[in-house]
């Protein structure tokens, strides 16, 4: 199976920052990685497919990159409705893995 | 409408057992692939099991192979997740959605909230 090791576990950050997170493979999944985006309570959102294509309808503070084996998410100015927790997924073989996620709090 | 609509939440026993539901409208079911995400309480999103609706092939994690079984009926648009036996671990929301192509998951469904308690 193949590994998602997603860093930090956890961030605080304000109003307007950069924010970077990582998701590493255990192994090369070509540009198979989506980022999810999940606000308590609510159903996970697709923000970010196929490593780097913005999803219709999400701001484009949001950025994704990366292929192989190392992907980032960027939030190029982070919002209040910004905080959350984040999920990468590798869909490049099965079974499926999801990263253990990032919770982006405020500072 | 492009939609999922899971069957709703369910307070069974130990040792019961239970099939929720995913139904597909608004767009062609047969085509793509659905799969089953279980999210514990507190903590992160894991990847169950994926079927295609159109000749039922189904993958599932190790991790849940021979725990749970999914299925479809294509001809009522739906896909099943169902457990035999239940246990107070399989405490869990659990949602289906949809695979767009060679992407992973567009739409989800709203979830489907499972507690097994005594």
């Amino acid at each position: 199976d193949i590994q998602m090791t997603q860093s930090p576990s956890a961030m605080s950050a304000s109003v307007g920052d950069r924010v970077t997170i990582t998701c590493r493979a255990s192994q090369g999944i070509s540009n198979y990685l989506a980022w999810f985006q999940q606000k308590p309570g609510k159903v996970p959102k697709r923000l970010i497919y196929a490593a780097s294509s913005l999803e219709s309808g999400v701001p484009s503070r949001f950025s994704g990159s990366g292929s192989g084996t190392e992907f980032t998410l960027t939030i190029s100015s982070l919002q209040p409705e910004d905080f959350a927790t984040y999920y990468c997924l590798q869909h490049n073989s099965y079974p499926w893995t999801f990263g253990q996620g990032t919770k982006v709090e405020i500072k | 409408e492009v939609q999922l609509v899971q069957s709703g939440a369910e307070v069974k026993k130990p040792g019961e057992s239970l099939k929720i539901s995913c139904k597909g409208s608004g767009y062609s079911f047969t085509s793509y692939w659905i799969g089953w995400v279980r999210q514990m309480p507190g903590k992160g999103l894991e990847w169950m099991g994926i079927i295609y609706p159109g000749d039922s092939d189904t993958r599932y994690s190790p991790s849940f192979q021979g725990q749970v079984t999914i299925s479809a009926d294509k001809s009522i648009s739906t896909v099943y997740l169902q457990w035999s036996g239940l246990k107070a671990s399989d405490t869990a929301m659990y949602y289906c959605a949809r695979r767009s192509g060679y992407d992973a998951f567009d739409m989800w469904g709203h979830g489907t909230m499972v507690t097994v308690s005594s």
